[in-house]
């Protein structure tokens, strides 16, 4: 079966530090990834997809960059933090005709 | 920018009773989903009806989908405290493989015990 691992769980960071979450999916191949962003009793925002190695679109202009250097992992970064990049991040991957799509437990992050 | 809009954004009911929530979107669309999370996780994918279906079931679940109206309806029956989550719609208003989900904002459901 398929799995979805997403780390580090929770992190509190200083404005201006830099920033790595990574993701990975087991058990399935060539699947498509996506970061989503949650501000605090909002909806979920869509931050960049990617449909294959080396492949990612962006979908709103930020202080964040993502990567995928492997067909199951993806990266989301920043160089410098911004109070504005808090909240709760989410990877999720697809593989379905249909677009389901399945979520890895999110990451909390506070910049402070 | 939001595809889809739930309504109520709170609903608060008692153990056994049902619970309906609205969605509204934009744009023409293959399909709608409805997602469910719970208070700090991800999100878990609870059913997918297509633009031909009308109305689809799945244990107490009943979603259904009017695309003259570009609306859905989720319905949770006999509700239980375990039920208490945020739910919401999504639709992919592009199309294609990419499978770009555009998620609603959300209702709030607290089922007292």
């Amino acid at each position: 079966s398929q799995t979805i691992h997403q780390w580090p769980a929770t992190l509190v960071q200083p404005v201006g530090s830099p920033l790595s979450l990574e993701c990975t999916v087991e058990g399935t191949s060539n699947p498509n990834l996506y970061w989503y962003r949650q501000a605090a009793g909002r909806g979920l925002q869509l931050l960049f997809y990617s449909v294959g190695i080396g492949q990612i679109s962006s979908e709103v202009p930020q202080n964040l960059s993502a990567s995928r250097p492997q067909d199951r992992q993806f990266i989301l970064s920043s160089k410098k933090l911004l109070l504005s990049d808090s909240g709760f991040y989410l990877c999720a991957w697809s593989g379905t005709p249909t677009g389901e799509l399945f979520f890895g437990e999110g990451s909390r992050l506070t910049v402070l | 920018s939001q595809q889809g809009e739930e309504d109520p954004q709170a609903l608060s009911i008692q153990e056994g009773e049902n619970a309906t929530m609205n969605c509204s979107y934009k744009t023409s669309i293959n399909n709608l989903q409805w997602y469910r999370q719970n208070s700090g996780r991800g999100l878990v994918h609870l059913i997918l009806i297509r633009s031909n279906e009308r109305e689809k079931h799945s244990g107490r679940l009943r979603v259904t989908l009017d695309t003259s109206k570009k609306s859905s309806s989720l319905l949770i029956t006999a509700s239980r405290a375990a039920d208490t989550a945020s739910y919401f719609c999504a639709t992919d208003p592009y199309g294609g493989a990419t499978n770009k989900l555009i998620f609603g904002t959300g209702t709030l459901l607290a089922v007292q015990p």
